[in-house]
């Protein structure tokens, strides 16, 4: 049980458009999400939070106009990132839990390069 | 806001030597979870520490929490070289309920 879905694994684009990245909760109903960014040999680093049916927390530092977090359902969470650039080529990780008090599970995470 | 420092930041081993990776907090914890990451994959949840003083083990690995809840520690005994990978703290606590603070997480070579 508690296994988490991420679509697409990998993605290439081109710089300006937009990519959206799908968190999925496959067998449990996901209150919170979190969404990470993780650069090469880095630590993960927190973007947002996001509770269903609520707007999303975001991190200091983080564009929430470029970061776009929708978590319509309790088992899917989206991230769109808008006007990509090569600077936000990065592994994106999302978890899911069921409460505030519950482990976190991690999705396998998208690759994103923006060329 | 809450930081968690994480050392060393890397660590070779020859298979069969003990492995251990530090965690530091800046503020006391609710609680602290560990995952291994491989490498081009994605974290993988190992243990969650909540009371003071916690230890538990998982077969060869060891964790300890902190009597103050500010630090812990993960121990391999013997290490294999599946153990190969990168190991991240992740502090709970504060007013953000559930949100995690990862420490830098430390690289496990291990030689053959």
């Amino acid at each position: 049980g508690a296994v988490v879905s991420q679509h697409p694994s990998r993605v290439i684009c081109k710089s300006g458009t937009s990519v959206k990245i799908e968190c999925r909760s496959l067998d449990f109903q996901a209150t919170t999400m979190f969404w990470y960014r993780q650069f090469p040999k880095q630590s993960l680093m927190l973007m947002a939070t996001s509770n269903e049916g609520s707007k999303a927390t975001y991190e200091q530092g983080v564009e929430k106009d470029k970061f776009l977090i929708n978590h319509a359902s309790l088992t899917l969470s989206t991230l769109t990132v808008t006007s990509a650039h090569p600077e936000d080529s990065s592994f994106y990780i999302c978890s899911a839990c069921r409460s505030s008090t519950d482990t976190q599970y991690f999705g396998p995470g998208t690759r994103l390069t923006v060329l | 806001g809450q930081q968690v420092m994480q050392i060393p930041q890397y660590q070779h081993v020859q298979e069969g030597e003990d492995f251990t990776t530090y965690c530091n907090s800046s503020t006391t914890l609710s609680n602290i979870q560990w995952y291994k990451q491989r490498p081009g994959g994605h974290p993988v949840f190992l243990i969650q520490l909540v009371k003071s003083g916690e230890v538990k083990k998982q077969k060869r690995l060891t964790f300890q929490f902190g009597e103050a809840k500010k630090n812990s520690s993960l121990h391999i005994t013997a290490t294999q070289t599946t153990d190969v990978g990168t190991y991240f703290c992740a502090g709970a606590g504060g007013t953000s309920y559930g949100k995690l603070t990862f420490g830098q997480g430390t690289i496990l070579t291990v030689h053959p």
